[in-house]
């Protein structure tokens, strides 16, 4: 069964440090991957999605991800945090029937 | 460009009472989906629509229902609601992309609140 595993729910950075949050997943298939952000009191929003390919994911606001199938892991990082990215991040994986497996979140916290 | 469009964006149930949430889609997607999302568990998937007519349980189906009579609607029923159904809900449709990636788009969502 696919699953994604997102360590520790909140994660502080300062402003202007690197963003690193860390996304495992478990697929018996070539995985379809997704981060998604939500802001408060919004709906859920694309930032990035691997699908096969260029390994390395560039996505909105300055994030990427790079997908490591060794590893198992599809992290998502950007080089110097912004006040605006505080938020909520979710990894996901695609399953059967166009399904998302969601891990459990990332709230960001931005300290300036 | 309305997207995914969800109403009523807020509520408040007495146990044991019944309601509807509607979301509609303008976008002509096949999938449409219903998550509940609850501090520190993710979303999770309560039912799905794969096409008009069809529904599907999810990983969180009980005390839901759902139905899919126009390929732009898909609702979401609590029969007699419980303090274990508050949550926010989050409706969300996708279609098809060459890539077969398809991504979700979602609406708003939906705060209940079962006193």
């Amino acid at each position: 069964a696919q699953s994604v595993t997102q360590l520790g729910s909140h994660v502080s950075v300062s402003e202007g440090a690197l963003v690193l949050l860390r996304c495992n997943y478990s697929s018996s298939v070539p995985p379809y991957l997704f981060w998604y952000v939500q802001y408060p009191n919004q709906g859920l929003q694309l930032l990035l999605k691997y699908t096969t390919g260029a390994t390395l994911v560039k996505g909105i606001n300055g994030f990427e991800a790079e997908f490591k199938k060794s590893e198992t892991s599809f992290h998502l990082t950007k080089p110097s945090a912004h006040m605006s990215d505080a938020a909520e991040y979710f990894c996901a994986v695609l399953y059967g029937n166009n399904r998302l497996a969601f891990g459990k979140g990332n709230q960001v916290v931005v300290i300036p | 460009n309305a997207g995914v469009t969800q109403t009523p964006k807020f509520r408040v149930l007495k146990t044991g009472q019944s309601m509807t949430l509607l979301c509609a889609q303008d976008m002509n997607h096949e999938y449409m989906y219903w998550y509940r999302q609850d501090p520190g568990m993710g979303l999770r998937l309560i039912h799905y629509s794969v096409g008009e007519g069809t529904t599907a349980k999810g990983e969180v189906p009980d005390g839901y229902n759902v139905s899919r009579l126009k390929k732009q609607n898909f609702l979401l029923g609590l029969e007699s609601a419980a303090p274990s159904q508050t949550s926010v809900y989050f409706c969300a449709s996708s279609g098809w992309e060459v890539s077969g990636a398809n991504v979700l788009t979602f609406g708003a969502g939906s705060r209940l609140t079962v006193l």
